[in-house]
């Protein structure tokens, strides 16, 4: 079991609502990454973000949006909540520079669930 | 575009055998990493086996090993003495040097593992 954490671990919103997501890194990481995996499908990466500032984003709306703190740790905000919204998003940490973005640790998920 | 192809969606094994899943990539970058994850029912994502492309030889880890055929964009996983605790979700997934900490997830091979 690694040390990223995920809060919370399931969720209920109805469509049009905010929601916020959030992870806590391992330890020494300073990278974050947060993939949405719907129902039967592989993550698709959402974006990163690398001491405190957006690293890449990937075919995601501006209605995901997301924050790094000084700790590390992590939020991810969904504005405008719509069904296909519904999906496991996953939380990854890995340490800094070139190789250790190729240590990602994931977290056990939040599972929303948008009615 | 890069893509990742896994062409199982399910594989049946009996525990102690041997199970072969196939991956393929379609990328026009040189250096890139590739990766196996396993997703049990806990979902949480657990990095099983990772190979550097400069590196010819086949990565392994235990039971684990890959056959990386670079030519082909090949990535097979070999599980080899299948265990009742190897059955999950496995994800094939890719991420290129210009693009860290992105990782591009195939869409996954059910196996069941039955005694």
């Amino acid at each position: 079991e690694t040390g990223v954490t995920q809060s919370p671990t399931h969720l209920i919103k109805t469509r049009g609502q905010q929601v916020t997501l959030r992870c806590s890194s391992q330890s020494g990481h300073n990278t974050v990454s947060w993939y949405q995996q719907a129902l039967g499908q592989g993550p698709q990466f959402i974006f990163q973000y690398y001491r405190e500032e957006e690293n890449g984003r990937g075919n995601f709306p501006p209605r995901f949006s997301g924050l790094q703190f000084p700790n590390y740790s992590s939020e991810l905000n969904v504005n405008a909540l719509e069904l296909d919204d519904s999906a496991l998003y996953l939380c990854a940490s890995s340490p800094g520079g070139l190789a250790g973005q190729a240590e990602a640790f994931f977290g056990q998920g939040t599972r929303l669930t948008v009615v | 575009a890069q893509t990742v192809t896994q062409s199982q969606p399910e594989m049946s094994v009996q525990e102690a055998e041997t199970v072969t899943l196939s991956c393929t990539y379609d990328t026009s970058e040189n250096n890139y990493y590739l990766f196996w994850y396993k997703q049990p029912p806990s979902r949480q994502m657990i990095l099983v086996i990772r190979q550097e492309a400069y590196k010819q030889q086949n990565a392994t880890e235990n039971r684990f090993s890959v056959n990386f055929q670079k030519a082909a964009k090949s990535f097979s996983l070999k599980i080899s003495d299948s265990q009742l605790g190897d059955t999950a979700m496995y994800f094939c997934a890719f991420m290129t040097t210009d693009s860290w900490g992105k990782l591009q997830f195939g869409a996954g091979t059910q196996v069941v593992v039955t005694p």
